[in-house]
């Protein structure tokens, strides 16, 4: 069965500085990972996807990922943190049936 | 206007009582899709519909029940609120067919319910 595990529930960091958010996964089929972002009382947006086509993907917002079969891994990372970034972000598998498995979020929390 | 809207976005509700959720989308989306929302859990699928005629459970099903009206129209009922119930929950749609497993879920601003 598919799953998705994030590693750190809050990361801090100031502004400027470079954001990496951890998702590691587990599949047993070639997985379609997501990465969905929700800012403050709103639903969740699609920040980018990997279907296979490239192994590093690009995002909204300066926002990439780069899928790791090796490592299991989906990490999200952006060179340089603005304010607007706080918000929690979620790491997502699509299974066998099409639904996602959302992992259990990261909040990102931006400093001045 | 928004694509996926959920009505009412917030309510307070008594343990014992019926509630209903309502999510409509303008998407044109066959698949659509109930999750609650906890803190340190991420998002979990209640249930989903693939068409009109078509309801699954997903991870977290009991307790709830749902009704697809139309394919704009997806209800999520609580038939005897209860305390955990209390969540943020969403819904979501997505295209449907072959490419349906890196289709995009496109999500409503979330409900939250408080049960007391």
């Amino acid at each position: 069965a598919q799953s998705v595990t994030q590693l750190g529930s809050h990361v801090s960091v100031s502004e400027g500085a470079l954001v990496l958010l951890r998702c590691n996964y587990s599949s047993s089929v070639p997985p379609y990972l997501f990465w969905y972002v929700q800012y403050p009382n709103q639903g969740l947006q699609l920040l980018l996807k990997y279907t296979s086509a490239a192994t590093l993907v690009k995002g909204i917002n300066g926002f990439e990922a780069e899928f790791k079969k090796s490592e299991t891994s989906f990490h999200l990372t952006k060179p340089s943190a603005h304010m607007s970034d706080a918000a929690e972000y979620f790491c997502a598998v699509s299974d066998s049936s099409y639904k996602l498995i959302f992992g259990s979020g990261t909040r990102l929390l931006v400093r001045p | 206007d928004a694509d996926v809207t959920q009505t009412p976005r917030n309510r307070i509700t008594k343990t014992g009582k019926r509630i209903m959720l309502e999510c409509s989308q303008t998407k044109g989306h066959d698949r659509m899709y109930w999750y609650r929302q906890d803190p340190g859990l991420g998002l979990r699928l209640i249930y989903y519909s693939f068409d009109v005629k078509d309801i699954n459970k997903g991870e977290i099903s009991d307790g709830y029940s749902v009704s697809r009206q139309a394919q704009a129209k997806f209800s999520l009922s609580l038939e005897s609120a209860i305390p955990n119930q209390t969540a943020l929950y969403f819904c979501a749609t997505s295209e449907g067919g072959l490419a349906g497993a890196w289709n995009e879920q496109f999500f409503g601003p979330g409900t939250r319910l408080t049960v007391l």
